[in-house]
């Protein structure tokens, strides 16, 4: 079964505050991916990852930055937070290829107060 | 408008009852997928389909791609049911990333 993990279920920490949300998967996938998701909204793609030190900004990138030093874990950073990125955020994970399922995390509610 | 559209938002059914959730795209896609959360849960996934239609327990999904429309429906429906119904369409031609694009999801209420 493939697992991808993230840190916390519940986060709450104050403006201005760094923010490190970390994901890790079990099945060596290549590709990694964080989302916020907000009500009417659905899901909106951060950033994701195709390889180790790579990254792509999704669609909105703003006010978050992601690491990836190793193929199982991704983080998610907001090196300054902010009341609008009081969010659920979710990880997921995929193989590289046409049409391969992607894997998700169970989410972390963050609210910034 | 948004390129995946889903219908309906929100759905209330009676314990029994037949479910649809409907789900409409305006791009070329190599995959459709359905995903269902529960509320404070992950996503798993449901379907993935490019082509007719499958089918797994009470559960059967089904996409047109000439129509660009998929449904999804659910047979006897059960309280358990309840949660959030995602469609989410990769992107023709998308590249290896897998990037998805998704639906703002149909919040079903299944009442005993």
């Amino acid at each position: 079964d493939v697992k991808v993990t993230q840190s916390s279920r519940y986060l709450v920490k104050r403006t201005g505050e760094k923010v490190f949300l970390e994901c890790v998967q079990d099945m060596d996938h290549e590709n990694m991916f964080w989302y916020r998701q907000d009500p009417g909204l659905g899901l909106r793609l951060i950033y994701f990852s195709y390889d180790v030190k790579m990254k792509e900004k999704g669609d909105i990138p703003e006010g978050y930055s992601v690491s990836r030093e190793k193929k199982e874990r991704f983080s998610l950073i907001l090196e300054s937070a902010s009341t609008n990125q009081t969010s659920m955020y979710l990880c997921a994970s995929s193989l590289t290829g046409s049409a391969k399922e992607q894997y998700f995390g169970p989410g972390t509610r963050l609210t910034v107060t | 408008k948004n390129e995946v559209e889903q219908s309906p938002q929100n759905l209330t059914a009676q314990e029994g009852e037949f479910i649809t959730i409907n789900c409409s795209y305006s791009v070329g896609i190599s995959a459709l997928h359905w995903l269902q959360q529960h509320p404070g849960g992950g996503i798993v996934s449901l379907f993935m389909l490019s082509s007719g239609k499958k089918k797994h327990g009470r559960l059967i999904a089904t996409i047109n791609i000439q129509e660009k429309h998929s449904s999804l429906h659910i047979t006897a429906s059960h309280p358990r049911d309840s949660a959030v119904y995602i469609c989410a369409v990769r992107s023709y031609p998308g590249g290896a990333t897998n990037k998805l694009i998704f639906g703002t999801g149909t919040l079903l209420a299944v009442q005993p």
